[in-house]
């Protein structure tokens, strides 16, 4: 059974703090995935990775970064938070052009 | 890039009557077109996929329609249950590593 981990369901952080998601998949899937979910908005992408070290900005990168130094993890760091990054985020990962798999989701609110 | 609509936002059925979710695409290399189910405060999960060799899919009560001529693709729920209300997504992909997704649709059985 495909797992797919975020390290917090909750978070709530100062505008300008440096925020850190993680997502850990256990499937050894080479794609991994970050989207944002915002009501009527539904999923758009920020950034995906199809291997180790490898990234490729999606729909709405600006303001993130990522780092993919291991197979299974893929982190999403926001360099200076702001209040219009509050948001349901999704992790998500997946072998080949096959089911995307995705985490529980972190609700992050920037105050 | 793609830009795949969805329509309408939100549905209310009867229990037991059909309920159709419509996705229309622009990019005509699109081939993998699955659809999610995402109940609330759960994580997206698929549960229906077609490749854009194949006109129709069907797995129980839930069907998928293809037309690659007009590019739109739709979701048919036959003999809706209150266990189906939940919001579904569309997406296209034409590599795998990138996915766009619909708005989603709110859907609600009413029993």
């Amino acid at each position: 059974d495909v797992k797919v981990t975020q390290s917090s369901r909750y978070l709530v952080k100062r505008t300008g703090e440096k925020v850190f998601l993680e997502c850990v998949q256990d499937m050894d899937h080479e794609n991994m995935f970050w989207y944002r979910q915002d009501p009527g908005l539904g999923l758009r992408l920020i950034y995906f990775s199809y291997d180790v070290k490898m990234k490729e900005k999606g729909d709405i990168p600006e303001g993130y970064s990522v780092s993919r130094e291991k197979k299974e993890r893929f982190s999403l760091i926001l360099e200076s938070a702001s209040t219009n990054q509050t948001s349901m985020y999704l992790c998500a990962s997946s072998r080949g052009q096959g089911t995307q798999y995705f985490g529980p989701g972190t609700r992050l609110t920037v105050l | 890039g793609e830009n795949v609509e969805q329509h309408p936002s939100t549905l209310s059925v009867q229990e037991g009557d059909s309920a159709v979710i419509k996705c229309t695409y622009s990019d005509s290399a699109s081939n993998y077109f699955p659809w999610y189910k995402q109940e609330l405060g759960k994580r997206p999960q698929l549960i229906i996929d077609i490749r854009s060799n194949v006109g129709e899919k069907k797995d129980q009560r839930i069907a998928v329609t293809l037309n690659k001529t007009a590019k739109h693709f739709s979701l048919h729920i036959t003999e809706t249950q209150p266990e189906d209300s939940a919001v579904y997504f569309c997406a296209a992909s034409f590599t795998g590593n990138q996915f766009y997704f619909g708005t989603g649709t709110s859907l609600t059985v009413i029993p």
